[in-house]
């Protein structure tokens, strides 16, 4: 069955950066894009951005430009966000999700989730 | 940046049906797939509904989906308890850059 299996909680200082990873299994990992979505307390869904695992081809939110590098280990099937000049607000559960393409939109939807990661920036 | 407007709440007893509504733009749902995610407490969200009103393999045909102009709906037919969670719905959005937008969650009580 599908999964995917993301790193352990984080504690980071203002200003530090993090890196999740989420590992997949069940299924051909370049076959899918990867979305990396995350949910601050009490916050909506926010989309971060996606890489396609097969090229390795990146969109990102605006918001996140520039703060935000999604890259991917096809050997390892694994998927990595890496969010840098953390802040208090950045606080949040983090969440990988496999992305099958909308076949005639120039987007990919998201099906599968990780469990989530929980990351907490606190000085 | 857009965002989709939901309900915060939403309630029904055991074997009623409700309707969870979802209200974007022509930007998103006007031209875009509406997708839907229930999220149990403590959880992932998990995809209920996808392309407006298709279920993926495994999701009980209790659940349906609806889009009409820039509105979409959710509606839960006999409603159980283990439906207790929260709804978000989600569109595609192509202004600026484009980007994926979500409504603000519907937290579904069964009384």
């Amino acid at each position: 069955q599908v999964q995917l299996v993301q790193s352990g909680a984080e504690v980071k200082k203002p200003g530090a950066s993090v890196k999740v990873s989420c590992k997949a299994s069940g299924y051909t990992f370049t076959s899918y894009a990867m979305h990396w979505v995350r949910q601050a307390p009490g916050q909506r869904l926010e989309w971060m951005g996606w890489i396609n695992a097969g090229n390795g081809n990146t969109k990102y939110s605006q918001k996140f430009q520039g703060r935000v590098t999604i890259t991917r280990d096809t050997s390892a099937s694994t998927a990595y966000m890496e969010l840098s000049s953390l802040r208090s607000e950045d606080t949040a559960v983090y969440y990988c999700a496999r992305a099958p393409k909308e076949w005639g939109r120039g987007y990919y939807y998201m099906d599968v989730w990780g469990k989530g990661t929980t990351v907490t920036v606190s000085s | 940046q857009s965002v989709l407007t939901q309900p915060p709440s939403a309630s029904g007893t055991p074997g009623q049906r409700v309707t969870i509504s979802c209200s974007g733009s022509s930007s998103n749902i006007g031209s875009n797939y509406v997708y839907w995610y229930q999220q149990l407490p403590g959880t992932a969200p998990k995809l209920l509904i996808y392309r407006n009103n298709q279920r993926p393999s495994g999701v009980p045909d209790r659940f349906s989906g609806s889009k009409s102009g820039t509105s979409a709906s959710l509606a839960i037919s006999g409603l159980r308890s283990e439906d207790e969670a929260d709804y978000y719905c989600a569109a595609w959005d192509d202004s600026l850059s484009g980007s994926w937008v979500f409504g603000g969650g519907t937290k579904l009580t069964v009384l």
